[in-house]
């Protein structure tokens, strides 16, 4: 079994959709959750840290369910601009462990 | 300002070769890390260091060889190297409050190519 999954995508939605990504992790004693979305043949990027309580930026929302081990991204009216892999990272001890990544794109 | 630079941009290098990646950053971050990835994967953890003393090494071969020169450089000397040590060179580095670690921020990268 993978330490950290992610649906597998890609996912094509037309812009100004809502689209969700799901990601779940093994570890039980993960401490830290963040997404990044990596652009073709660029380096990841912090999209948003995921905290307890959830949390939003903008269009973006962050939820974590430490008992199911699970963590979910919402995008609202995604744009042209969200295309991009969205990663899932975990984060014990000093170990940060990337999910596979789902691919987006969105449509015109 | 959150910018980690890596040099160089591209490198390509044949199997006897020796050359050296260089990372940097002056965010004062305590922990730096050195990944590798492939085409169509996530970036794999190769090297930890955290104050400029290396914690984690995933098994990575002899032929990788890091070294934290201060707490701003990170360096991976390359010798040897083989034609599927091609990829994606990441750096990131991490603030570091004790053992707490906060998110990371990448560089660009090294595009390697072992020929």
């Amino acid at each position: 079994r993978k330490e950290v999954e992610q649906d597998p995508g890609p996912f094509n939605v037309p812009e100004g959709a809502t689209v969700a990504f799901n990601c779940t992790y093994s570890n039980s004693a993960s401490q830290s959750f963040f997404w990044y979305r990596q652009d073709c043949r660029k380096e990841p990027k912090l999209l948003m840290s995921v905290y307890s309580s959830g949390n939003e930026d903008g269009r973006f929302t962050a939820q974590l369910n430490r008992a199911s081990q699970y963590i979910s991204l919402l995008i609202r009216d995604s744009k042209l601009s969200d295309s991009a892999t969205y990663l899932c990272v975990v984060k014990w001890g000093q170990n940060f462990v990337f999910g596979p990544g789902t691919r987006l794109s969105v449509l015109p | 300002d959150t910018e980690v630079t890596q040099t160089p941009k591209h490198l390509v290098m044949g199997m006897t070769n020796k050359k050296s990646l260089k990372c940097e950053q002056h965010m004062g971050h305590r922990a730096m890390y050195w990944y590798k990835q492939k085409a169509k994967k996530p970036p794999e953890l190769m090297f930890v260091y955290s104050y400029e003393k290396l914690s984690i090494n995933e098994s990575v071969p002899s032929r990788f060889s890091p070294e934290c020169p201060n707490s701003s450089l990170l360096n991976l000397h390359l010798h040897a190297l083989q034609p599927e040590d091609s990829a994606l060179y990441l750096c990131a580095s991490s603030p570091l409050m004790g053992q707490a670690i906060y998110e990371q921020y990448f560089g660009p990268g090294t595009r390697l190519t072992v020929t």
